[in-house]
């Protein structure tokens, strides 16, 4: 079954508004990962949350982990127009091994 | 230097014929890894090989054969295309010390079957 459905499908803001997406994956985790993908272009990774962390700040970034009802959140702070892009989690399960990624959320911003 | 590089960037095939994508990664990793990414964007890993040997097939037709001749390239190889495998195709590599650790991924091969 997929893991990482993501919320919502699509967001559009206005550049300096924060910008906040939500996972939620079915099975036990060793870590979930962000990723952001720009049109046309490969996968970048974000950040990295390990299933023993509760939150974790780089830059302007701010990822969430609540294992308890196996959900994740994606803050982006202060958005800016070069952060337009899809956002994909994917979580590694216990097995290891892979990665499996959600359908993604498309951020737009509109400066 | 780029890390992950896949080639072609663009593939347009007609049905039936039979194709190649080559991956090379320069990052020194054990695992690499081929996604295919369909056209609502949704990411599905096909496979994974770790030093050379497969680890992870995940119900993929027999049509396409992934190939490794060393841990820094992993090739993917499809017969007889069918219009349902246009889609990107993304390598993907990352070092698994018991884990996986962040993937890099390769810029996509645009495969479109005609």
């Amino acid at each position: 079954s997929q893991q990482g459905e993501e919320d919502p499908q699509a967001l559009s803001i206005q550049e300096g508004e924060n910008a906040t997406m939500n996972c939620s994956y079915k099975t036990s985790i060793n870590n979930l990962q962000w990723y952001r993908q720009n049109s046309g272009r490969g996968l970048v990774h974000l950040i990295l949350i390990r299933s023993n962390e509760r939150e974790k700040h780089s830059g302007r970034l701010r990822v969430t982990l609540d294992t308890s009802k196996k959900s994740s959140s994606l803050l982006i702070t202060a958005s800016r127009a070069a952060d337009t892009a899809s956002y994909f989690c994917a979580t590694e399960g216990r097995g290891g091994n892979k990665l499996v990624f959600g359908a993604g959320t498309i951020l737009r911003v509109k400066s | 230097d780029t890390a992950v590089s896949q080639t072609p960037k663009y593939l347009v095939t007609q049905m039936g014929n039979d194709k190649s994508i080559k991956c090379e990664q320069n990052l020194g990793h054990d695992t690499m890894y081929w996604y295919k990414q369909d056209s609502k964007k949704f990411l599905k890993i096909m496979f994974s090989y770790n030093n050379k040997e497969l680890i992870i097939n995940e119900t993929v037709p027999n049509r396409f054969s992934p190939k490794s001749p060393d841990k820094a390239h992993l090739n993917l190889h499809i017969n007889s295309l069918e219009l349902g495998d246009s889609a990107v195709y993304f390598c993907a590599s990352s070092q698994v010390p018991g884990g996986v650790t962040e993937a890099f991924f390769g810029q996509g091969t645009r495969l479109t079957v005609v």
